[in-house]
């Protein structure tokens, strides 16, 4: 079936790094658009970046960009998400996500049609 | 940046009673870039209703989604006791940018 896991959250000081990663599997990797959305303990919903199919573009929300890095490999059928410099700000749990458009796919649903479980993160001294 | 408020922000009430959640947005937004999404606790969100009116594959057709312009509503017809859960509208950015509202918490009255 299809199924997004994430995995590499956990525990890091202010201003280190940690890498996510999101293991793709049910469907075709390459042909989709990924997101990665994270969520604050006890808060909403917050986008964060975004891998067009081919890794070829890529777009962040403002207080990631220079901080984040999100990339793909599609031999691998794996979406990542390089985060550094964390601040507590960034406490939260963060999933992978499918963009549901896919210029292979004739019905494109316009909404993160596939979630992970998510992976927490902890920002903290 | 389109910002979605959704209200109420609580809303109690009855397995078997009608559920009406309302996303408004702080300018103009296509139907077919709003979409709603359900969180269960401690679980990642589901997609619910997308383009507005559009039920997901595998969701139950007491869901349903209305609306346009600026003002959205997911209507939940009869509630059963899975659906007492954590409700967000979402912009699917047509610029490329992704908002989602506060979120509707539906608790058993």
């Amino acid at each position: 079936q299809v199924q997004l896991v994430e995995s590499g959250g956990g525990v890091v000081q202010p201003g280190r790094s940690l890498r996510l990663s999101c293991a793709a599997s049910g469907f075709t990797f390459s042909s989709y658009g990924m997101h990665w959305v994270r969520q604050a303990p006890g808060k909403g919903l917050e986008w964060v970046a975004l891998i067009w199919y081919d890794g070829n573009i890529k777009y962040y929300r403002e207080s990631v960009k220079g901080r984040f890095t999100i990339s793909r490999d599609n031999s691998k059928n794996t979406l990542y998400l390089q985060m550094d410099s964390l601040s507590d700000e960034d406490t939260a749990v963060y999933y992978c996500a499918r963009d549901g458009v896919s210029v292979f796919v004739p019905t494109p649903i316009k909404a993160f049609d596939v979630w992970g479980q998510g992976t927490m993160v902890t920002v903290s001294s | 940046e389109i910002v979605l408020t959704q209200s109420p922000g609580t809303l109690s009430l009855s397995p078997g009673e009608r559920a009406t959640l309302s996303c408004r947005a702080s300018q103009f937004v296509s139907s077919s870039y709003l979409a709603w999404y359900q969180q269960r606790p401690g679980q990642a969100p589901r997609l619910l209703i997308y383009s507005a009116s559009s039920r997901a594959t595998g969701i139950p057709d007491r869901f349903s989604g209305s609306g346009s312009g600026t003002d959205f509503t997911l209507t939940i017809s009869r509630l059963e006791p899975e659906d007492f859960a954590l409700y967000y509208c979402q912009h699917y950015g047509s610029a490329l940018w992704y908002t989602f509202g506060q979120g509707t918490n539906l608790e058993i009255k």
